[in-house]
């Protein structure tokens, strides 16, 4: 029944050491996004994939990449990760980015920084 | 760019009790929408309510657009209501501006 999955639900990276964080969806839906969470704080967008369409927000520091091979894949690549990168990561997805299109999103994957 | 502000920031109840949840915002929306996140992080899309009110089971939402407030009201809460519930409004790129978000704390 899980509609948008992530993996890992937890992952731990040493200081510098690359990172991948995976999301998929079952829901068809054209836009996928990015959030990080720090604790106590709102989600933060990092970017969003509407189709193939790469769109990232101004502040998203460049050590933040990210893939969508296809319709149902998006990953997270932290290319060198700092103790400030240390959060939850929330993927979501939405039919479109129109009004009333609701978001979904996953369970999140907990990044610990060593 | 749109400010979202939602209140009271922290909220303990016991098991049973109601409670009003309040976000205001700085200028006209065309989506607004409340989010439960539970304690184990996931996030949960409640009501996507733009205008007027909507109800779901024991919750239920009010956004009246011309004030620039909207309110969710919990009742007879359960412990499984416990999380933090986020108001966020949509802005002029169609992102979500995302309040703080109130943290509720339901009591057996």
């Amino acid at each position: 029944d899980a509609m948008v999955i992530q993996n890992p639900r937890y992952q731990v990276t040493q200081f510098g050491k690359p990172v991948t964080l995976s999301c998929s969806q079952t829901l068809n839906h054209n836009v996928m996004y990015w959030y990080q969470q720090k604790s106590s704080q709102a989600p933060k967008l990092l970017f969003h994939y509407y189709d193939k369409d790469f769109n990232n927000e101004a502040d998203t520091p460049d050590n933040f990449q990210s893939r969508r091979p296809n319709t149902s894949f998006c990953f997270l690549d932290i290319r060198s990760p700092g103790l400030g990168d240390a959060a939850m990561y929330l993927c979501a997805t939405s039919r479109g980015v129109g009004l009333g299109d609701t978001q979904y999103f996953g369970p999140g994957t907990r990044l610990t920084v060593l | 760019g749109i400010q979202v502000e939602q209140s009271p920031p922290d909220l303990i109840l016991q098991e049973g009790a109601n409670s009003t949840l309040r976000c205001n915002f700085s200028d006209s929306v065309n989506n607004l929408q409340w989010f439960h996140q539970n304690p184990w992080g996931q996030l949960i899309n409640l009501f996507y309510i733009p205008s007027g009110t909507k109800q779901n089971g024991r919750l239920s939402a009010t956004t009246v657009a011309t004030e620039r407030y909207s309110l969710l009201y919990i009742s007879s809460s359960q412990t499984t209501d416990s999380g933090v519930y986020f108001c966020a409004v949509e802005g002029g790129n169609y992102q979500l501006i995302w309040g703080a978000g109130t943290k509720l704390i339901i009591k057996p």
